[in-house]
């Protein structure tokens, strides 16, 4: 099993329309959750943390977790044409404390 | 405040050549980690240091890459001798302590032929 698995395919979304992306994770003690943006060419851009369960609002973007489920989420209110990239789930593993990331997840927004 | 630096950008070489490469993090930053992403990949830990000490070299392909921080500001990665299978981005990233969000530099791209 893969510590952190993306698996859903690039996503094709409207202009203004929401984005919904998933996450799951193997490390039950796992405590820190991270969403990056990579634009092609580009490093990883932090753009959220979450650490409790629940949702967190910065902006446009909402991050949920559920540590019972093993399972976060990042969501992308109103998609811009610049929301279009790459976005990479990392979890921290807390037996040796490393950042392990998913594969990553294209988002595609058409105006 | 200035970010993550990284250099150079860009480099060729052909196998069994040497490369380095060199990062600057962010200032205070205790936390220094240097990843490899081949493209369509998430980035892979190769080398993560604490201070001047290194805290995980557990996937760094020790009989050709090697990395320091010797004065636990600044840091180098080597790999020597290069394969072509090392073709990837090499990333720098560096965080106040191992537990706080991490920030990546802009990368240096190898191309090994």
């Amino acid at each position: 099993q893969k510590e952190v698995e993306q698996n859903s395919g690039p996503l094709s979304v409207p202009e203004g329309a929401i984005a919904s992306l998933n996450c799951t994770y193997s490390d039950r003690g796992s405590q820190s959750f991270f969403w990056y943006r990579q634009y092609s060419g580009k490093s990883p851009e932090l753009i959220m943390s979450i650490y409790s369960n629940g949702d967190k609002e910065d902006g446009r973007f909402t991050a949920q977790l559920n540590k019972a489920s093993q399972y976060v989420s990042l969501l992308i209110r109103d998609s811009q044409p610049s929301d279009s990239a790459t976005y990479l789930c990392a979890v921290n593993i807390e037996g040796n404390n490393r950042l392990a990331f998913g594969k990553g997840n294209q988002v595609v927004v058409i105006p | 405040e200035a970010g993550v630096a990284q250099s150079p950008r860009y480099k060729i070489i052909e196998k069994r050549q040497s490369v380095a490469f060199w990062c600057n993090p962010i200032s205070g930053h205790a936390t220094l980690y240097w990843y490899q992403q081949i493209l369509g990949q998430g980035p892979k830990l190769l080398i993560q240091f604490q201070n001047n000490g290194v805290v995980d070299d557990s996937q760094l392909p020790k009989d050709r890459f090697s990395a320091e921080r010797l004065k636990g500001v600044d840091s180098t990665l080597k790999i020597q001798p290069a394969k072509l299978e090392d073709s990837a981005v090499y990333l720098c990233a560096s965080s106040f302590t191992s537990h706080h969000e991490q920030y990546f530099g802009p990368g240096t791209r190898l191309t090994v032929t």
